[in-house]
């Protein structure tokens, strides 16, 4: 089965620090993956999404970037924190070509981003 | 395009009592509607799915939904609410042709169980 996995799950930065948030999917290949960001009393914000290694795309413009350096990897890093970047940030996978079956999207656990 | 409305940020329910958790979509062509739920510092769970196959979807924990073209709704229900019931749940429309095959989510509704 195929199981997904982010970390850390907790995370308390300073304002001005990097960022790392990473991700892997297991048990699967060539799977579509995703960020989102949920700030508290918010929906879910899709950040990035990527269908393949290297190719990421953003929906949102902000100081956050994406990567993808393995097929079942994905990073979600920042140069410089801001204190708007606070939230729960979720790692997501779905099948490709899972669009022909509604595309199921699996979160992983989620990591709580505390920008002080 | 698409999109979704979910009615009500919060909702609260006596345990025992009928749970209904409303949603309503938009979009061109048919649609994939779904169903997470969210416990406290917890990712989504698939709690139930619409592809067209029936109408009334079954889903984990007695969940279930029913798929309502003529009103565009996509209602939760569960008969008798539990206290482990309470979590947060988001309804969410994929419908391909669209121009996009990523669900789009809504706001959420929080779901409140007294005992």
């Amino acid at each position: 089965s195929q199981t997904i996995h982010q970390w850390p799950a907790t995370l308390v930065q300073p304002v001005g620090s990097p960022l790392s948030l990473e991700c892997t999917v297991e048990g699967t290949s060539n799977p579509n993956l995703y960020w989102y960001r949920q700030a508290a009393g918010r929906g879910l914000q899709l950040l990035f999404y990527s269908v393949g290694i290297g190719q990421i795309s953003s929906e949102v413009p902000q100081n956050l970037s994406a990567s993808r350096p393995q097929d079942r990897q994905f990073i979600l890093s920042s140069k410089k924190l801001l204190l708007s970047d606070s939230g729960f940030y979720l790692c997501a996978w779905s099948k490709r070509g899972g669009q022909n079956s509604g595309n199921t999207i699996y979160f992983g656990e989620g990591s709580w981003l505390t920008v002080v | 395009a698409q999109s979704v409305t979910q009615l009500g940020s919060h909702v609260s329910v006596s345990e025992g009592a009928l749970v209904l958790l409303r949603c309503n979509y938009s979009s061109s062509v048919p649609p994939y509607l779904f169903w997470y739920v969210q416990y406290p510092n917890q990712g989504l769970q698939l709690l139930l799915k619409y592809t067209s196959a029936a109408t009334l979807v079954k889903g984990i924990n007695g969940f279930e939904a029913e798929f309502k073209k003529s009103e565009t709704s996509f209602h939760l229900t569960k008969p008798s609410a539990h206290m482990s019931d309470a979590a947060e749940y988001f309804c969410a429309v994929s419908a391909f042709g669209g121009g996009s095959y990523i669900p789009t989510f809504g706001r959420g509704t929080s779901l409140i169980v007294h005992p």
